[in-house]
């Protein structure tokens, strides 16, 4: 059967807050991160991504922060909405020519309306 | 963006018996295919990734007589299940990346929930 679930960390954040998912990442070699969302029953979807050799970028009501020194990485959404609802998955790539992206243990975002 | 099927979204089959599971990139030639499972509630782990006309590379502990993929053409690769059982019941997913570099976006399709009885 299946193996049993994990529970998702969760972040409860009111409609029209800004949210502030934060992953730790393991491999000081990655160098290229991406930050997936998934909905129930769907495959994820492409949100942001960043290269080692920034800190910040933005995209539409969504920014992404990575430290490296911490080996960090962060999604803040501005002014959450309730179609936001999902889980928040970042990836890292490791550098030196590997395609794998590996993922992260997913965080599950709830917006309270 | 770019899309990506999965046929069947759904399937439940018996103990012992293969299931084929289609991943199409519609609008682009994806020369690279990816295939995901996913247990509830856990993340995505890499099974293998699939380069078009060649064999597939798998990830350590995937048995690739299980888990059969090709990766036919440009726009079709394929994942098997042989002689499944109740433990490979999961949630299978594919994704194919547009482009020729490593970074190029890979689009996920909306992923096949195996259930074996």
């Amino acid at each position: 059967g299946e193996s049993v679930g994990l529970h998702l960390p969760t972040l409860s954040v009111q409609e029209g807050d800004n949210s502030i998912i934060n992953c730790a990442y393991s491999n000081s070699a990655s160098d290229y991160f991406i930050w997936y969302k998934q909905e129930s029953g769907k495959g994820p979807q492409f949100i942001i991504d960043i290269r080692s050799n920034m800190d910040k970028r933005q995209g539409q009501r969504v920014t992404v922060l990575l430290n490296k020194t911490v080996k960090h990485l962060s999604l803040q959404i501005a002014a959450t909405q309730p179609g936001d609802s999902a889980v928040y998955f970042c990836a890292e790539m490791i550098g030196g020519g590997y395609q794998k992206v590996t993922f992260g243990t997913g965080t599950k975002l709830q917006v309270i309306p | 963006g770019a899309v990506v099927s999965q046929h069947p979204s759904r399937v439940i089959c018996k103990s012992g018996t293969s299931v084929k599971i289609e991943c199409r990139s519609l609008d682009f030639q994806a020369t690279t295919m990816f295939w995901y499972r996913q247990f509830p509630k856990q993340s995505l782990m890499l099974m293998a990734t699939s380069n078009e006309g060649s064999k597939a590379t798998y990830e350590q502990g995937v048995e690739k007589d299980k888990f059969l993929i090709n990766h036919a053409s440009l726009t079709l690769s394929t994942l098997t299940v042989t002689s499944a059982h109740p433990e490979d019941s999961s949630f299978y997913i594919c994704s194919a990346r547009s482009g020729q570099t490593r970074t190029d976006t890979q689009y996920f399709g909306p992923g096949t929930r195996l259930t074996v009885l």
